[in-house]
């Protein structure tokens, strides 16, 4: 069956170390893979998009990675904030599809 | 900027009931979707419209009818509520496949 999986524990770090974050998915080929940050009581918000054929993107202090081969995405946020506590969704496309993981929620005290 | 605008945003039902969840975009989307979201379960796929005049089925569409009104508006209509579609209903859309997606502040809806 097609399964999207991120960690399911929520990731509890301190301010300024890095968080990761895992997306792995099985029996799904897809063509790009993206990232949204969604605050509680909040619609998730768009951050990143990676295709297929890129093996990172950057903005700011997000890095994503997307290795097909291994089926799995690595999402890193460096020098983190209080801020940047919230649930992280990663998102496939298939077809006119978006389908989404369950999400990991990351807290980051201070 | 409205952006995507989703009516109501709390509405309680009683268990048979139906009712019709609006969703509004203002940025010329080609694409709209509709998911809900409940507890460790993230965003599950009911529905999706590629395209004005299209609708296709998603992970859950059981219980769920969708409706393509014209490029700005899709609904998400509920013919026999149930507790088990107690939810927070997500409306989004987007250009194209290759771009991001916009969502909708949410519905919260309780089946009693």
């Amino acid at each position: 069956s097609q399964k999207i999986e991120q960690n399911s524990e929520a990731l509890n770090i301190q301010e300024g170390k890095t968080a990761t974050l895992t997306c792995n998915y099985t029996n799904y080929s897809p063509a790009y893979l993206q990232w949204y940050r969604q605050d509680p009581g909040r619609g998730p918000v768009f951050l990143l998009l990676i295709r297929e054929n890129e093996k990172e993107k950057r903005k700011e202090r997000l890095k994503v990675t997307f290795d097909t081969t291994l089926k799995q995405s690595l999402f890193h946020i460096t020098a983190s904030q209080p801020a940047d506590s919230a649930t992280y969704l990663c998102a496939l496309g298939q077809g006119g599809k978006l389908i989404f993981g369950q999400g990991t929620e990351l807290s980051v005290k201070p | 900027n409205a952006g995507v605008t989703q009516t109501p945003k709390f509405q309680v039902l009683k268990t048979g009931q139906s009712m019709t969840l609006q969703c509004a975009q203002d940025m010329n989307h080609n694409s709209m979707y509709w998911y809900r979201q409940d507890p460790g379960m993230g965003l599950r796929l009911i529905y999706y419209s590629a395209s004005e005049g299209t609708t296709d089925k998603g992970e859950v569409p059981n219980g769920y009818n969708v409706s393509r009104l014209n490029k700005r508006e899709f609904s998400l209509r509920l013919e026999s509520a149930a507790p088990s579609q107690t939810s927070v209903y997500f409306c989004a859309s987007r250009q194209d496949p290759l771009k991001e997606a916009f969502f909708g502040q949410g519905t919260r809806l309780t089946v009693v």
